[in-house]
């Protein structure tokens, strides 16, 4: 039953090691989310993917990255974690078209903690 | 650029009690507004959603209602119970968008029996 899947739950990198966070959806929709959360945030969008389409945030570091290799998966890969990254990190997924979009569902997250 | 705030950034009630939670925000030219329910180290769950058109949307003990030209929207929680505790967000698109979310740091709340 479960929609938005992440994969790790928890991880745990050294400061420096790259590291990648997984999503997968059975939802089929077109637009996926990652946000960053820090505790007692507001999460933060770091970008989405709208089909194929790489939208990223402003102010997202270059540290960052994503992939979106098809419709039901996506992953967020942090090049060179800095403690500063320690966080819940929340994907989402949302379906939107030229009339609107629904409301976002969201997967359980990927608590990162950096050492 | 659009700034969500949402008070009281807390609140503790006892079992029963009607609750009132605020969200305001600064660019009125929102598409939507949306309520979400975050339960400690979870992801959120979408709790309501009221279009630009609505003044209010009900699901069970929950009503949220929206007023666009002054910037605020309100979650009103009947009867409250225990199982109610969590952090309660909104969030809007920005101005003018409706394909992502600006979410306000939330409002925590604790049921006490």
């Amino acid at each position: 039953d479960a929609m938005v899947i992440q994969n790790p739950r928890y991880q745990v990198t050294q400061f420096g090691k790259p590291v990648t966070l997984s999503c997968s959806q059975t939802l089929n929709h077109n637009v996926m989310y990652w946000y960053q959360q820090k505790s007692s945030q507001a999460p933060k969008l770091l970008f989405h993917y709208y089909d194929k389409d790489f939208n990223n945030e402003a102010d997202t570091p270059d540290n960052f990255q994503s992939r979106r290799p098809n419709t039901s998966f996506c992953f967020l890969d942090i090049r060179s974690p800095g403690l500063g990254d320690a966080a819940m990190y929340l994907c989402a997924t949302s379906r939107v078209s030229g009339q609107g979009a629904d409301t976002q569902y969201f997967g359980p997250g990927t608590r990162l903690t950096v050492l | 650029k659009q700034e969500v705030t949402q008070i009281p950034a807390a609140l503790s009630v006892p079992e029963g009690e009607n609750l009132v939670l605020n969200c305001s925000f600064t660019d009125s030219a929102i598409y939507n507004l949306q309520w979400f329910r975050q339960d400690p180290g979870k992801g959120l769950t979408s709790l309501l959603l009221i279009q630009s058109s609505q003044r209010e949307q009900t699901s069970g003990r929950l009503n949220a209602s929206l007023d666009k030209s002054s910037g605020r929207s309100t979650l009103y929680i009947a009867a409250s119970q225990p199982g109610d505790s969590a952090t309660y967000l909104c969030a809007v698109p920005p101005p003018g968008g409706y394909n992502k979310l600006i979410f306000g740091a939330g409002t925590r709340l604790a049921v006490h029996p």
